[in-house]
């Protein structure tokens, strides 16, 4: 089975800090995202990727930055984490779009 | 643009009983996928079915199936026979088959399931 990776299931961070959210596939997966999760909102996309070094912005990427250097890990980076931030992380990866892989989700507080 | 909604927040159902979760959506494509996904507590997302919108046959998987109705725009979730690990929430997805590369899934806000003993 596919697996994908979140580093931390929980993380407390503090307001202006850089927080980097680490995600690991092991299938040889092109196309990785990271979405955000917000009760009434649903999942909403910050970024994703579908190479290596390739990145495409998602619906709010404000705040965000990502990074794919190898094609197995893309992180999720807050330049400067701010208590809008607070929130449920999720990572995942697919095949052609066939269906998501997810991870199992970082729930970050940012105080 | 693309939008998926979920009208239902939240839903009960009693053990063994019928369930159905709806999902609207809309979109001027039309070449598309729909997927449904679960994420009980311990908060994995799990894909439960998934459906191509050129395939007139609506997707089933054991206990789960879907009543897929292309022009009304309407793809709604049908839990039979429901059991206590059905408990979740449950999302409904888009995702365009005519911008491939991308593979970017448009979600609902999502329904909690309980799940009655």
């Amino acid at each position: 089975d596919v697996k994908v990776t979140q580093s931390s299931r929980y993380l407390v961070k503090r307001t202006g800090e850089k927080v980097f959210l680490e995600c690991v596939q092991d299938m040889d997966h092109e196309n990785m995202f990271w979405y955000r999760q917000d009760p009434g909102l649903g999942l909403r996309l910050i970024y994703f990727s579908y190479d290596v070094k390739m990145k495409e912005k998602g619906d709010i990427p404000e705040g965000y930055s990502v990074s794919r250097e190898k094609k197995e890990r893309f992180s999720l980076i807050l330049e400067s984490a701010s208590t809008n931030q607070t929130s449920m992380y999720l990572c995942a990866s697919s095949y052609q779009g066939y269906g998501y892989t997810f991870g199992s989700g970082t729930r970050l507080t940012v105080v | 643009a693309q939008t998926v909604t979920q009208s239902q927040p939240e839903m009960s159902v009693q053990e063994a009983e019928t369930v159905t979760l709806s999902c609207t959506y809309d979109t001027s494509e039309s070449d598309y996928y729909l997927f449904w996904y679960k994420q009980p507590p311990s908060r994995q997302m799990i894909l439960v079915i998934r459906q191509e919108a050129y395939k007139q046959q609506n997707a089933t998987e054991n206990r789960f199936s879907v009543n897929f109705q292309k022009a009304a725009k309407s793809f709604s979730l049908k839990i039979s026979d429901s059991q206590l690990g059905d408990a979740a929430m449950y999302f409904c997805a888009y995702r365009s088959a005519i911008t491939p590369g991308t593979y970017k899934y448009i979600f609902g806000t999502g329904t909690r399931l309980k799940v009655l003993a």
